[in-house]
């Protein structure tokens, strides 16, 4: 059962990049890893995934390592609206606890 | 627009009187979930279900009941309210299909009972 580790909070500068890390060393080599991030009290919003190629959507992008043992969120340039919880997860549908994020602040 | 709908969203109750929170998502997902979230303690499921009449426990069940009797809908019910199920609650759906793991959110109902 692959459980993710974060770190618990953050900080970036506004316009820089903001590079969130997550560590999921039990992945199994068919599982995806998820982001999701979530904004005050508000639902959790689905970001990316990726299996073990690097990912770009309109949102961010995901640097899986080769190893599969870890990964990346980079957020290009942060605004303050990027200010949020950010949750790293493998095979969310199958999770029962969802952890507690990276905390990320961006600082003006 | 894609969306899940939770009702209420906001609710102040007493312990004891039953109540329901309705979720209803518009995209014919298979899966549906609720989770709870508590200062500090991350999101926890409560329940989930993998297709209409398919329903099985998460991670803290106790003191709450669902149906999936319809494919779009997944009650949340509080037979027995008590203060510690004051919570934030969420439901979210997908459509279940392997390695597809895109949840899909509502916003959330903001429970509490006194």
């Amino acid at each position: 059962d692959a459980k993710t580790t974060q770190p618990p909070s953050m900080d970036c500068a506004e316009g820089r990049a903001a590079n969130l890390p997550c560590n999921h060393s039990t992945i199994s080599g068919n599982e995806y890893v998820y982001w999701y991030r979530q904004i005050h009290s508000q639902g959790p919003q689905y970001i990316i995934h990726g299996l073990k190629n690097n990912e770009t959507n309109e949102m961010a992008s995901l640097i899986i390592t080769e190893d599969r043992k870890s990964s990346t969120l980079i957020l290009p340039h942060a605004t303050l609206r990027d200010t949020a919880v950010y949750y790293c997860i493998v095979r969310p549908l199958l999770r029962r606890y969802f952890g507690t994020g990276t905390s990320l602040t961006v600082i003006p | 627009e894609a969306q899940v709908t939770q009702n209420p969203r906001y609710l102040i109750t007493v312990t004891g009187k039953k109540l329901t929170v309705t979720c209803s998502q518009n995209m014919n997902h298979e899966y549906m979930s609720w989770y709870r979230q508590d200062p500090g303690l991350g999101l926890r499921q409560i329940y989930y279900s993998m297709n209409v009449e398919v329903t099985d426990k998460g991670d803290v069940p106790e003191g709450y009941k669902v149906s999936r009797k319809e494919k779009r809908n997944f009650p949340l019910i509080l037979e027995s309210p008590s203060p510690n199920q004051t919570s934030l609650y969420f439901c979210a759906s997908s459509t279940g299909r392997p390695n597809t793991g895109e949840l899909f959110f509502g916003e959330g109902s903001r429970l509490t009972v006194l």
